[in-house]
């Protein structure tokens, strides 16, 4: 066990909803990553968050919204849900420094239809 | 910009002989370069990782893996495989040198099996 919990662990929305998906960092990380990892591939980097402020983003568009909170909790949020966006989300949560490592939970499964 | 390459979508070995996980990267300075493993319905575990120290890096359960500038390669190995190898296998770079985490930029995993 790595320490990140994320919930919930599965997720059937419709199209065009709205989901929400959280995740609770390791204790002394104030780093929390996304991920979204498609059927078959790698995970892919959403955006990441330091210290409650946006750090990094990768190649989504701006329907994929996140926050983190004073306690560096996080949460992903993905509005207009389409088919594309089924996928096993992840997060990582990592501390500060040079050679830090990235925990990561074991992930949300979101079923988009 | 950074990329890994996994040159084998699947690997099957017979249990008790060799692993061999290729992987190639591209980048545009010294690469921060890491190795996850994904055992089915679980979050992902990291095995190893290459920060500009020893170019032999050697991590959990066995495994190994060798930086190789000139061939911008960074496989993995394992001389004996066990039946709880059976997983998928990621070789990872991140988009910042010295090892800080930075956003990790995936392969497209390699699946082992180990057969009896």
């Amino acid at each position: 066990e790595t320490g990140v919990t994320q919930s919930p662990t599965h997720l059937i929305k419709t199209r065009g909803q709205q989901v929400t998906l959280r995740c609770s960092s390791q204790s002394g990380h104030n780093t929390v990553s996304w991920y979204q990892q498609a059927l078959g591939q790698g995970p892919q980097f959403i955006f990441q968050y330091y210290r409650e402020e946006e750090n990094g983003r990768g190649n989504f568009p701006p329907r994929f919204s996140g926050l983190q909170f004073p306690n560096y909790s996080s949460e992903l949020n993905v509005n207009a849900l389409e088919l594309d966006d089924s996928a096993l989300y992840l997060c990582a949560s990592s501390g500060t420094g040079s050679s830090t490592e990235a925990f990561f939970g074991q992930g949300t499964r979101l079923t988009v239809v | 910009a950074q990329s890994v390459t996994q040159l084998d979508s699947h690997v099957s070995v017979s249990e008790g002989t060799p692993v061999l996980l290729r992987c190639n990267y591209s980048s545009s300075y010294s690469p921060s370069l890491f190795w996850y493993v994904q055992h089915p319905n679980k979050g992902l575990q990291l095995l190893l990782k290459y920060t500009s120290a020893a170019t032999l890096v050697k991590g959990i359960n066995g495994f190994e893996a060798e930086f190789k500038k000139s061939e911008t390669s960074f496989h993995l190995t394992k001389p004996s495989a066990h039946m709880s190898d059976a997983a998928e296998y990621f070789c990872v770079v991140s988009d910042r040198s010295g090892g800080s985490q930075g956003n990790l930029i995936f392969g497209k995993g390699t699946k082992l099996s180990v057969k009896p």
